[in-house]
């Protein structure tokens, strides 16, 4: 039962313009949510979270949106650069849950931004 | 400040071998996450430890998985014996005192390929 999905494997935008990966869940408990960035060899980095109390988050040239009727979310970078090229995962915690502070991760969107 | 520590980086053993893989947390971090992710899914929780107690390990196959934190610092993972389908990366990661919107920093990964 996958809870949290990424229904896109990859994206791939040239740089300056905008990146948008989405993500929806399943899950009514569900209320706070994350997005983390992975690198190659590495592990997640956390990147932006937003809590539902909120229809937006933003941090620099990174915005998350939170729809929650439609139970959907999105990462908008822009403008998007070379760096940014990599594995974008979003997650989200459960209110109700009896693990205080797991997640659920979706399955990830590989985002190459060319030059 | 060091981040969190994982070794080995690889490894590579034959089904039904055993075998166990360390994680050192970010110091003063009381919080310590197991994960798996499987190529091509986002990670899995599989056990978390406040301090050098469970918290939750329902997602942990505990008739072959076992992890202990002594001391409450250091974590080994161990998997005997170990199936194909145990091939994945296995991320650490640590957060403060494990509160639901806290963040969650991930070691790189041991990444395991059971032949």
């Amino acid at each position: 039962d996958q809870q949290v999905k990424q229904n896109s494997p990859s994206l791939s935008v040239q740089e300056g313009r905008i990146s948008i990966l989405n993500c929806d869940y399943t899950n009514s408990m569900f209320d706070y949510f994350l997005w983390y960035k992975k690198y190659p060899a590495e592990g997640p980095t956390f990147l932006i979270s937003i809590s539902s109390i909120k229809d937006k988050n933003e941090d620099g040239r990174f915005t998350v949106f939170l729809n929650k009727s439609a139970k959907h979310l999105s990462l908008h970078i822009v403008p998007s650069q070379p760096g940014d090229s990599a594995v974008y995962f979003c997650a989200a915690s459960d209110a109700g849950g009896t693990s205080y502070g797991k997640l659920t991760f979706g399955q990830g969107t590989i985002l190459t931004v060319h030059p | 400040e060091a981040g969190v520590a994982q070794s080995p980086r690889y490894k590579i053993i034959e089904k039904r071998q055993s075998v166990a893989f360390w994680c050192n947390p970010i110091s003063g971090h009381a919080t310590l996450y197991w994960y798996q992710q499987i190529l091509g899914q986002g990670p899995k929780l599989l056990i978390q430890f406040q301090n050098n107690g469970v918290v939750d390990d329902s997602q942990l196959p505990k008739d072959r998985f076992s992890a202990e934190r002594l001391k409450g610092v250091d974590s080994t993972l161990k998997i005997q014996p170990a199936k194909l389908e145990d091939s994945a990366v296995y991320l650490c990661a640590s957060s403060l005192v494990g509160g639901r919107m806290e963040t969650q920093y991930f070691g790189p990964g041991t990444r395991l390929l059971v032949l």
